[in-house]
This record gives structure tokens, C-alpha cells and sequence, in this order.
């Protein structure tokens, strides 16, 4: 079956460091689609990465499809405390699969 | 719109009891999926309705039932309620199989 792997489970930051977190697929993707969950809230979309070597970005935050769609990763440039959160990666191959999701922590 | 509406919000069941989650979305997606998130981890897949009148089960259906009678509602049954199904549960839908998933304000259960 897919295997998705997400890393790292945890990261603390001071705010305004960079922070990334990484999607490894065992198979070719189809597409790939990054959710954040805020703490007690639930998954809301971010975006989705259809193109072989795709990179997207949405103001400090950005995304990128591996050259061979199996891996992507989430960036974000001098995280805020408003960036806390639990970010997923979602997998389509025959059915969809959610990674196990980064948790993000903020310092003030 | 109001996107994907759960019932209830809360809901604390005594092991043995039965009760349904109910979802409900008015986007027309043809897509439905019942998750559950145990604290700290990530989503698991129960069911999935690719259409009304389709279910099929995901990584973790034992112990809960669904059926979809109508493309808006994707109903989750729990018949024999176990401490191992204290979770929050989230009904998300999709309009096509590679668009995004739409999720709802999720389901806090305890089952003590």
C-alpha cells in the first residue's frame, strides 16, 4: 500500500526563523495537496501541486513538487505565532492518504 | 453555503452504546470520508462514498457502519461504542477525486 512519510513530527521555533517540513512518498503521486490544522480545529486547505518540479508560493509559505513526484516539501520564511498549526501532506495514488503531519510550535 | 455541517459538536458515550455522527454537505460533492484523529496523530481513514449508494471501507473500519443514502449525507454508525473509539472524528468531501478536501468542524468523542 502508499507509504507517506512526514518529517519531521515536531518542530519548535523562535519566531521568525524559517521552518520546513517534508513529504516522502514510496510511490509515483498523481498530485499532492498540504492542509493546516490549527490546535483543536480541523484540516483546512492550503494548496495542491500537480506538476513535476512545481513551485508554488502563497506570501511566506512555499511549496514544492519533487522532479520525480514523489517527495514535496512546505517552507515558511520567518514564521509568525499566527503560523502554530499542524500541516499535512495528502497524497492521491489509488486512494488519497494523509501524512502523519508536522506540529509546528512558535516562541514568541 | 454552508460547507460540511457535523452533529454534534461533543458527546460522551458509555462503553456499549450505539450512536450516529451525522454529516451533511451542500456543495454537491460526490466525494465523501469519514476520519478519525487520535490526539497527537495524524488522520485515519474509516469509510469513503465515492456517490450516493457507494461506500467502501478505508485503513480502520471495524467497529463503525455507514450508508449513503443521498449525495448530501454520509451518516457514520458506531454500534457497540469501545474506550478505543475515543477519538475526534471529521466528515470531509471532495467535488472531484483530485480536488481538495473540504472538512468539517469535527466530532469530539469519549467513550468512557
Amino acid at each position: 500500500g502508499q507509504q507517506v512519510m512526514q518529517i519531521p513530527q515536531y518542530q519548535h521555533v523562535q519566531e521568525g526563523e524559517d521552518f520546513t517540513t517534508y513529504c516522502n512518498s514510496s510511490t509515483t503521486l498523481s498530485n499532492i495537496q498540504w492542509y493546516k490544522q490549527r490546535p483543536g480545529g480541523h484540516p483546512v486547505f492550503l494548496i495542491q501541486l500537480v506538476k513535476s518540479g512545481e513551485v508554488k508560493k502563497q506570501k511566506r509559505l512555499t511549496f514544492q513538487f519533487g522532479e520525480a513526484k514523489k517527495n514535496s516539501s512546505l517552507h515558511i520564511t520567518a514564521t509568525q505565532t499566527t503560523d502554530v498549526g499542524t500541516y499535512f501532506c495528502e497524497v492521491t495514488g489509488n486512494q488519497f492518504y494523509f501524512g502523519t503531519g508536522t506540529s509546528l510550535t512558535v516562541i514568541p | 453555503n454552508a460547507g460540511v455541517t457535523q452533529t454534534p459538536k461533543f458527546r460522551i458515550l458509555k462503553i456499549g452504546q450505539s450512536m450516529t455522527l451525522q454529516c451533511a454537505q451542500d456543495m454537491n460533492h460526490n466525494y465523501m470520508y469519514w476520519y478519525r484523529q487520535d490526539p497527537g496523530m495524524g488522520l485515519k481513514l474509516i469509510y469513503y462514498s465515492v456517490g450516493a449508494g457507494i461506500t467502501d471501507k478505508g485503513e480502520v473500519p471495524n467497529g463503525y457502519n455507514v450508508s449513503r443514502s443521498t449525495t448530501e449525507d454520509f451518516p457514520l454508525r458506531l454500534e457497540l461504542a469501545a474506550p478505543s473509539q475515543t477519538s475526534v472524528y471529521f466528515c470531509a468531501s471532495r467535488r472531484l477525486s483530485n480536488t481538495e478536501a473540504f472538512f468539517g468542524q469535527g466530532t469530539r468523542l469519549t467513550v468512557v
